[in-house]
């Protein structure tokens, strides 16, 4: 079955410090996503993507925040300046735009640490 | 706006309970609903979807039906088992290509 790739799967950062973490979608997916969970927390949307542009931000993804799909796989997160509180799984997700069997596959996430 | 709510948890149940995690939601149109499943230190799994009204969706004995007049989607199990032990993410997307919106999430310890 299709997977959406993440990677690291674990990121020890220092605070001030910009990360980029990495996601593969499924290939044939259209629209792509990042989402966070903060530990014991609901998942929050951040951002979705298509047609290489952003689609629909939340309130969270500020302008310490971008995204780029920098070849015709790869989808980044990058954070400019990291703070302590984006300490969180990040998860990545991509979809088809085929309703109406379409769906979500996430990834397994990657555990951002900031100290 | 649009939202999804979840029973609170944590949900503790015997081996071989039935199982049901309530969820409703808001939105304007006809949403696809979703449930995830998170098991301990492990990403999200699409478990089961429904995407019209009436529509039921199934997988791994789990079952929700996508009622439209009450605004739900409860999630039921006939006899759980101890592996169906993780965190429960009710779901809803307004259409392709947007994002979803997770409830809270509830989570069910199942002991033998």
């Amino acid at each position: 079955e299709p997977e959406v790739t993440q990677t690291p799967s674990h990121q020890v950062t220092q605070m001030g410090q910009e990360v980029i973490l990495r996601c593969v979608p499924i290939s044939n997916h259209l629209y792509f996503y990042w989402y966070r969970q903060i530990l014991g927390q609901k998942v929050e949307f951040l951002v979705s993507f298509y047609n290489n542009e952003i689609s629909e931000k939340s309130e969270i993804f500020d302008d310490q925040f971008s995204v780029e799909r920098p070849d015709g796989s790869n989808f980044t997160l990058k954070i400019r300046s990291t703070k302590l509180e984006d300490s969180a799984m990040y998860f990545c997700a991509s979809s088809s735009d085929r309703v109406p069997n379409y769906g979500y596959t996430f990834g397994s996430g990657t555990r951002l640490t900031v100290v | 706006g649009n939202s999804v709510t979840q029973m609170e948890g944590p949900v503790t149940l015997s081996e071989e309970a039935f199982l049901t995690i309530n969820c409703t939601y808001t939105a304007t149109g006809y949403p696809s609903l979703f449930w995830y499943v998170q098991y301990p230190g492990e990403g999200l799994q699409l478990l089961l979807k429904a995407t019209k009204a009436d529509d039921k969706g199934s997988n791994k004995g789990f079952e929700a039906t996508y009622r439209k007049e009450t605004t739900s989607f409860h999630l039921e199990k006939g006899s759980v088992q101890v592996s169906d032990s993780a965190v429960y993410f009710c779901a809803l997307s307004r259409q392709a290509g947007t994002a979803l919106i997770f409830g809270k999430g509830t989570t069910l310890s199942v002991s033998s």
